[in-house]
C-alpha cells in the first residue's frame, strides 16, 4: 500500500507569492494534518481536517488555509509568502473513523514539501 | 498547555554503544499519549513507539526500549547496540485527548543522533 504522498517535493518561491501544497493520505485514512517544520525545530501543528471539515488549527496567521476533498486528499495554501515561511511542510494521515476514535493511533507522515522563500 | 522538552540537542556515539534519548513532557490532561519518531535525512517522520498515560509498563522491542515514568514526566528512549543506520533526528511527541486538539501532536525540538562506525 502506498504511504502518504506529497507534492511537490521541493519548490522555490519569492516573497509575496502564493503556494499550494498537496497531500494524498494512506488509503482508508480520513484524517489529514499539516505541520510546519522550520530548520532545527520540531514540527508545529497547522491544521487538521477530518471528513472535509477543519477540526483543529494551530497558531498560524490567516495567510495559511487548507481544504480536504471528497477523496480525502488535501491542499495547503499559503498566501503572501514571507521569508519565515521557508520550511519543510509535512502532511500526516491517521485512521480516524469518527471523532474520538483512533485518538491513540499514530500519525503516518509523508516526506514533506520543502519550501524555500527568497 | 502541552510542552515537550528534549534537552539533548546532539549526541554522538560509536557503533555498538547504547544511547538514551531524554524526553520530559508537560500536560494537565490525565489521558495522553507519548510517541517517539525518527526523521532520517529524507525528511519523513517514521513512527517508532507509542505509550499511553495509563500504562507505565516499560518494554523492549528489538534494539529499542523505553522508560516511561509519570512521577517525573519523562519518556526516555534507548537504542541498544547502536548502528550507523540509526543516525537521524529523533523527536519525542505528546498527544492529549482534548476534542479541540484531537490528533494534534506536540513535538520537542529533536535530538540529532550520530553513530560513527
Amino acid at each position: 500500500d502506498a504511504g502518504v504522498t506529497q507534492s511537490p517535493t521541493h519548490l522555490i518561491k519569492t516573497r509575496g507569492q502564493q503556494v499550494t501544497l498537496r497531500c494524498s493520505p494512506i488509503s482508508g485514512h480520513k484524517s489529514v494534518s499539516w505541520y510546519q517544520q522550520v530548520l532545527g525545530q520540531g514540527p508545529q501543528f497547522i491544521f487538521q481536517y477530518y471528513e472535509k471539515e477543519e477540526r483543529g488549527r494551530g497558531n498560524f496567521p490567516d495567510r495559511f488555509s487548507a481544504r480536504q476533498f471528497p477523496n480525502y486528499s488535501s491542499e495547503l495554501n499559503v498566501n503572501a509568502l514571507l521569508l519565515g515561511d521557508s520550511a519543510l511542510y509535512l502532511c500526516a494521515s491517521s485512521r480516524l473513523t469518527q471523532l474520538g476514535e483512533g485518538r491513540t493511533g499514530e500519525l503516518f507522515f509523508g516526506e514533506g514539501s520543502r519550501l524555500t522563500v527568497l | 498547555a502541552q510542552k515537550v522538552t528534549q534537552a539533548q540537542t546532539e549526541i554522538s556515539v560509536v557503533e555498538k554503544e547504547d544511547v538514551t534519548l531524554d524526553c520530559v513532557y508537560e500536560t494537565r490532561d490525565t489521558t495522553y499519549y507519548l510517541f517517539w519518531y525518527k526523521q532520517p535525512p529524507s525528511g519523513e517522520l517514521v513512527f517508532l513507539i507509542r505509550r499511553n498515560s495509563f500504562d507505565e509498563q516499560n518494554e523492549i522491542s528489538g534494539r529499542y526500549s523505553w522508560n516511561f515514568q509519570k512521577s517525573t514526566s519523562s519518556f526516555n528512549f534507548t537504542i541498544t547496540a547502536s548502528q550507523v543506520v540509526d543516525s537521524a533526528v529523533y523527536f519525542c511527541a505528546l498527544k492529549t485527548d482534548r476534542g479541540s486538539t484531537l490528533g494534534r501532536l506536540y513535538f520537542g525540538r529533536g535530538t540529532q543522533l550520530t553513530v560513527w562506525p
